[in-house]
C-alpha cells in the first residue's frame, strides 16, 4: 500500500531564504507526482506535475525534482517571500491507477517578513 | 478564467439533516472527483466520475452518501442523514482524461461542512 510522507510537518524561515520541502513515497511504481499549495480555508492549487519519466520541473521560483527509484521528491523554493506562506502537499498516482491521488499530510510553511 | 466552483462554501447543519454540495467542473473536463479533508485523515478520495458515470465510489459510506452528475456541468454530493463525524472540508476536482489517464487535477475551493 502506497504511503506518502512529508517532512518537516512545519517550517518557519525568514524572507529571502531558499528552502527545500521533502516528500517520500514507499512504492516507486508511480505514474506521476504532483505538488499542490493550500492556503488557509482555500482549495488546492496545482504547482508542478512531474511525470515518472522526468527528473524535474520548474516554474518561476519553484523547482521540483523526482527520484523515482529512491521514492523521493523535493520542492525547492528560491528567495522565499511572505506570500509563499501556505501548506504544501505532494500527491502521487500509481502506475496501475488512472486517477487516484494519494496525498501526503503536508508541510506548513511560514515565511517571516 | 477556468475554475472549479463549489457551493455552498460553508454549511452548518444539525445531525440528521440532509446536506447537498454542488460542484461545477471546468468546462471541457470529463472527470470529476470528490475528496474529503480532515485533520485526522488528511485528503481522502470519496468518488470519481468519468464522462458522468461513477467509476469508483469505494471511499464513500454507501449508507448515507451519494454522488451524482445530472449533467456535464454539475456534480452533487449528498449526505443523508448527516452525522457529526461528517464534519470536514469537501473538495471537488476536475481533470481531462485521455487514453484512460487523468493528468492534472484542478481543485475547487471546497465546502466546509459542520454537523452539530
Amino acid at each position: 500500500k502506497q504511503e506518502v510522507t512529508q517532512i518537516p510537518a512545519a517550517l518557519s524561515v525568514p524572507e529571502g531564504e531558499n528552502l527545500v520541502l521533502n516528500c517520500s513515497f514507499t512504492d516507486s511504481a508511480i505514474y506521476n507526482l504532483q505538488w499542490f499549495r493550500q492556503d488557509p480555508g482555500k482549495g488546492l492549487t496545482s504547482l508542478l506535475l512531474i511525470q515518472s519519466s522526468q527528473r524535474e520541473q520548474t516554474s518561476g521560483r519553484l523547482n521540483a525534482s523526482l527520484d523515482k527509484s529512491s521514492g523521493r521528491s523535493t520542492l525547492y523554493i528560491a528567495a522565499s517571500q511572505p506570500g509563499d506562506s501556505a501548506t504544501y502537499l505532494c500527491a502521487v498516482r500509481q502506475e496501475d491507477s488512472s486517477y487516484k491521488l494519494i496525498f501526503g499530510s503536508g508541510t506548513r510553511l511560514l515565511v517571516r517578513p | 478564467d477556468a475554475r472549479v466552483t463549489q457551493t455552498p462554501r460553508h454549511k452548518v447543519t444539525e445531525m440528521g439533516q440532509e446536506v447537498t454540495m454542488r460542484c461545477q467542473p471546468i468546462l471541457g473536463h470529463n472527470t470529476v472527483f470528490w475528496y474529503r479533508q480532515t485533520m485526522m485523515q488528511g485528503l481522502e478520495l470519496l468518488a470519481y466520475f468519468r464522462n458522468r458515470a461513477p467509476l469508483d465510489d469505494s471511499g464513500m459510506p454507501k449508507d448515507r452518501f451519494s454522488a451524482e452528475m445530472p449533467d456535464a456541468t454539475l456534480a452533487t454530493l449528498k449526505i443523508q442523514p448527516s452525522e457529526p463525524r461528517d464534519s470536514a472540508v469537501y473538495f471537488c476536482a476536475s481533470g481531462l482524461g485521455t487514453s484512460g489517464r487523468v493528468n492534472e487535477q484542478f481543485f475547487g475551493p471546497g465546502t466546509r461542512l459542520t454537523v452539530l
